[in-house]
This record gives C-alpha cells, structure tokens and sequence, in this order.
C-alpha cells in the first residue's frame, strides 16, 4: 500500500500569502494519479486537482498543482479568506485510494 | 446538477450490523465507479471501497476487508455499503462519492454527498 505524508501538519498564513503544501508518497505513484482536496469544517471535501496538476470545474487559478513521482505540491498564490481549511492529497492508483493526513491552513 | 444522498447512518452496538444507502441523481450513475469514505470525528479522511460501474469489480481497504461489502443497482442509482461486525473505531461520517472518468477505476473523486454518521457504541 501506498502511504502518502503530507507537511507542514499545521501552516500558518495571512490573507495574501503564498502556501506551499507538499506531499510525499512511500513509492512513485504512476501517470501521475494523485489529486488534491479541500474540505471546510462541517462540510465534504471539494476536488481541486486531479493528474497531480490539472484544476477541476470552478477552482480559480490561484490553486496549482506540480510534482511526479514520490513529490508532489499545492500551490495557492495568494490566500482568500474562504481558503482556510484542510487539504489532503490522494492517490488513485489501482493499488490503493489512499489519502495523505491532510494539512491544515490557519489564519496567522 | 450531481446530488448524492447518503443515508442509514445511526447508533449501533459493536458487532451488530448497518446498510447505507447513496441515491445518485444528475449524472448517467451506471457510467461511473463509486467510492465509500469515511471520517472518524476530528480525524483525517479514509477511503472505504470502490465498486467499478459495472459491479463487477471492488475493492477494500485492510480496515474493513471482510466485514464490509460495497454493491451498486444501476436501474435504482443507489450506491449500498453493508457494514458487519461493527467495532466502536468504525465510527465516522461516512461519504459516498463518485469516480471522475467514464467507466475507470483509476479516477480521482469528483462528487460527494454530504455524509452519514456510523457511531458505533454500546
């Protein structure tokens, strides 16, 4: 099984400020099978990317995704007030659906 | 618009056993693989399982492999997950959720119900 780590646990930013939130997986995931998700207290997680870097329906363009391999990353350029939450990377290789622990984004 | 509704959920003693259901709406349900995730209270997500669009393949987590049974009826848009031998660490809000690429497994989750709470407890 593919385990995937995400850091920081915790990221501490002001409106404005760039995040970078990386994942790390135990084994490279292939063609690229790893998505990222946002979800907000009380409600269900929202794709952002998927394919490591492509945006889903309606996500702005300040959410960006890079990586290959075992390292991947989410960028958002400039945090907006409703960008504060937690967001976990996901794998969806045939061996498994597995997610990262999440990182959370806080208000500094 | 996609809507997926989870229901079922509800307080159960460990080793009893619970059926959510998932109404789908708003897409060509019989088109995609459908996922199970849960999260347990103030916890990150785990995926659950995965059932192809046809029923014919699925697949589990450790967690839940042999206690837990995903299936699907295409001509009614319900996603089920059979849940027996509860333990009190299967307590979560249990998403449905489906897959994103037309009849592949290897998709990501594009939709998402709103969750059913499991509490698991004597």
């Amino acid at each position: 099984e593919i385990v995937l780590t995400q850091s920081p646990g915790t990221l501490s930013l002001s409106p404005g400020e760039r995040a970078t939130l990386s994942c790390r997986a135990s084994q490279s995931i292939s063609s690229s099978y790893l998505a990222w998700y946002q979800q907000k207290p009380g409600q269900a997680p929202r794709l952002l990317i998927y394919g490591a870097s492509s945006r889903a329906t309606d996500i702005p363009d300040r959410f960006s995704g890079s990586g290959s391999g075992t390292d991947f990353t989410l960028t958002i350029s400039r945090l907006e007030p409703e960008d504060f939450a937690v967001y976990y990377c996901q794998q969806y290789d045939i061996s498994g659906w597995t997610f990262g622990q999440g990182t959370k984004v806080e208000i500094k | 618009q996609v809507q997926l509704v989870e229901s079922g959920g509800g307080v159960v003693q460990p080793g009893r056993s619970l059926r959510l259901s998932c109404a789908a709406s708003g897409f060509t349900f019989s088109s995609y693989a459908m996922h199970w995730v849960r999260q347990a209270p103030g916890k990150g997500l785990e995926w659950v399982a995965v059932i192809s669009y046809d029923g014919s393949n699925k697949y589990y987590a450790d967690s839940v492999k042999g206690r837990f049974t995903i299936s699907r009826d295409n001509s009614n848009n319900t996603l089920y997950l059979q849940m027996n031998s509860l333990r009190p660490e299967d307590t979560a809000v249990y998403y449905c959720a489906s897959g994103s690429e037309w009849q592949l497994l290897e998709s990501c989750l594009d939709y998402w119900g709103q969750g059913t709470l499991v509490t698991v407890s004597s």
